[in-house]
Formats: C-alpha cells, sequence, structure tokens
C-alpha cells in the first residue's frame, strides 16, 4: 500500500524560513506534488518534483530525494498569508498514472 | 483556459435525505475527473474516479455513488446520507496534455453537513 507521512501542525513567525518534511513509502514512484490549501478553500498547485535535487519558485522551494522518499518544502520570508495547510502529494506506479495519493497535510501558523 | 465548476457551494441535508454534487470542466476535452472527501482536520480521501464517459472507479466502499454522463460533467450522488458524511467535497480534473501531466486542478468545493 501506500503511507505519506506529514508533521500534522507547525508554527513560524513572520519572516522567518520554516522546512515542512514529508516521507512517503509507495509501490513504484513517478513525481511528487506540494499543493496549498487555505481553510475553506479548494487546493492549489505549489510544486513538483520528479528528479532528486532542489526546485526553486520565488519564496518556495522544494525537494526530493527518491532513493529515501523523502521530500520537504522550504518556505522563506514567511508571510501572514502563508498560514495554510501544506498538502504532499505521490504519484505512485502501481495506483496508476492518473491518481495521487494525498498526506493528510501539514497545518501551518505564521504569527506576528 | 480551463475553469472548472462544482455546486452547491453549501448544502445543509438531514440524515436520510438524498444527494446530488455537481461538477462540470471547461476548456479542455477528456479530462480525468476525481470526487475526493475531506472531513474535519483530515486529508483529502479520493472517493471516485473516471477516465471517460460512463467508466467510474470506486475507491471507498460507501453509501456514495458517481456517475459521468457527458465527457465534463462528473455527479456525485447518495440515496440516503448518513451523519458520517459531512465533510468538504471536492472535485478536481487532469490530463496527460497539461504541462505537468495529470496535475490535478481543484474545483472550489462544496462544503456537506448533514444534520
Amino acid at each position: 500500500g501506500q503511507n505519506i507521512d506529514q508533521p500534522t501542525e507547525m508554527t513560524a513567525t513572520e519572516g522567518a524560513i520554516v522546512q515542512i518534511n514529508c516521507t512517503y513509502q509507495t509501490s513504484g514512484f513517478n513525481g511528487l506534488f506540494w499543493y496549498q490549501q487555505h481553510a475553506g478553500e479548494a487546493p492549489t498547485f505549489l510544486s513538483y518534483n520528479v528528479l532528486d535535487g532542489l526546485e526553486e519558485k520565488g519564496r518556495f522551494s522544494s525537494f526530493l530525494s527518491r532513493s529515501k522518499g523523502y521530500s520537504y518544502l522550504l518556505l522563506k520570508e514567511l508571510q501572514m498569508k502563508d498560514s495554510a495547510s501544506y498538502l504532499c502529494a505521490v504519484r505512485a506506479l502501481n495506483t496508476g498514472f492518473q491518481k495521487l495519493v494525498f498526506g493528510t497535510g501539514t497545518r501551518l501558523l505564521v504569527s506576528p | 483556459s480551463q475553469t472548472i465548476h462544482q455546486w452547491p457551494a453549501t448544502l445543509v441535508q438531514p440524515v436520510g435525505s438524498p444527494l446530488s454534487l455537481e461538477c462540470t470542466v471547461e476548456g479542455t476535452s477528456n479530462p480525468n475527473l476525481y470526487w475526493y472527501r475531506q472531513a474535519a482536520g483530515r486529508g483529502l480521501q479520493l472517493l471516485f474516479y473516471s477516465v471517460g464517459i460512463g467508466q467510474i472507479s470506486s475507491e471507498v466502499p460507501q453509501n456514495l455513488s458517481a456517475s459521468r454522463p457527458q465527457d465534463r460533467q462528473f455527479i456525485l450522488s447518495s440515496k440516503k446520507l448518513l451523519l458520517s458524511d459531512s465533510g468538504f467535497y471536492l472535485c478536481a480534473w487532469s490530463s496527460l496534455r497539461t504541462p505537468r501531466a495529470y496535475e490535478q486542478y481543484f474545483g472550489p468545493g462544496t462544503r456537506l453537513t448533514v444534520t
């Protein structure tokens, strides 16, 4: 089966840097997504990693290590609007190319 | 550009009543379509997905059903709602033709409260 683990909740202060970790155990791997979800809203795409390494996109970066089954999302220069849940999702080969398996999400609280 | 619509936005229904949630996608053809449920404080649970008209795969046995009567229309139904059906229902679409093949794009969601 598939197993994706993320911390339930994290707190940080405005202007700081925070790293949200995600570990996964899947039968085969074909890409990892990070989504942001504000309370009561739909998830929106943040990043996609399919090869090892760091993908940088403005204040957000995502890292992947396939051999370790590990990814992290790095948020720099935190702003109050970054308070949201961050969902890690994996495309696993055995579940079909079209499907994503989501973790339970990490709720990030940014304080002034 | 592609857009995805869901309605209603919010719904309050008594236990035992029927349910029909609708999702439509514009601006793409032959998308994969998905229904997710997100219970309070929990992650996204995939309920159904569809790769074409009339083709439905069920992920979790329950009192819900899904149908895809048209290429870009996906309907979630129940004959008798349970209290445990309360949650945030999200429809999503994906396509091999998008930049990150099969990235999923989510609709605005329906907040269902069963009383």
